[in-house]
């Protein structure tokens, strides 16, 4: 039982190339959700989806696109990265974000740096 | 939407000691309070949460009380240990701006560290 599982787990991109964030939970979760973590900033929401087939904006969207593949995958995809885009990407799960009583489980993250 | 404020921001104390971290929230809603422990370099783990209808809630070491009507709750770690060296996170739910659901709204963090 992996939990959320996210690749790459280091990246090293130049400004104006693409990439997509892959992430997986294998914990039958209905909600996922993408943040970014960058110093002092502490988890800042970037999408979130709160079942298969939604998606939804959070805090900080802007630069970033998110496909919820199937209940499983949730991916998140830079289509020209810039340097403020240098942070690291964590993925999460809950089993259903209609509860408020839900803990989020996180992946490893993926430490993402754009030059 | 909301707003979670964390104090402090850094926390040195020496093995054994106590430490107490302090988290205030805005949306008088909330009714969930996880707290997360990332050690460096690794994923937020959740270490203990609080639903809003308990004052308090202890695991060993770990208490967390709540204050509904202060909108504070607070982490307290007793006879610390060197490995309890790590960032912790409070986090409060809110309702999501797309009412799709409640979203977990973090703390900046506070580094704690446990000198020997």
């Amino acid at each position: 039982n992996a939990g959320v599982t996210q690749t790459p787990k280091f990246q090293v991109l130049k400004t104006g190339q693409s990439m997509t964030l892959q992430c997986a939970q294998d914990m039958n979760h209905n909600s996922m959700y993408w943040y970014r973590q960058d110093p002092g900033m502490g988890l800042r929401l970037i999408y979130y989806s709160a079942s298969e087939g939604t998606t939804d904006k959070g805090e900080v969207p802007n630069g970033y696109n998110v496909s919820r593949l199937n209940k499983r995958e949730f991916s998140l995809r830079l289509e020209s990265a810039a340097p403020s885009q240098t942070s690291v990407y964590f993925c999460a799960s809950s089993e259903n974000m209609d509860r408020s009583n839900q803990p989020q489980h996180f992946g490893d993250g993926t430490r993402l740096s754009i030059l | 939407g909301e707003n979670v404020e964390q104090h402090p921001s850094t926390l040195s104390v020496q093995e054994g000691d106590s430490a107490v971290i302090k988290c205030t929230y805005s949306d008088s809603a909330s009714n969930y309070f996880p707290w997360y422990k990332q050690e460096l370099g690794k994923r937020p783990q959740l270490i203990i949460d609080i639903r809003s209808n308990v004052g308090e809630k202890k695991d060993q070491r770990i208490a967390v009380t709540l204050n509904k009507t202060a909108k504070h709750f607070s982490l307290h770690i007793t006879e610390t240990q060197p490995e309890d060296s790590a960032v912790y996170f409070c986090a409060a739910t809110s309702r999501s701006d797309s009412n799709s659901g409640y979203a977990l709204n973090f703390g900046k963090g506070t580094s704690l560290l446990v000198t020997p």
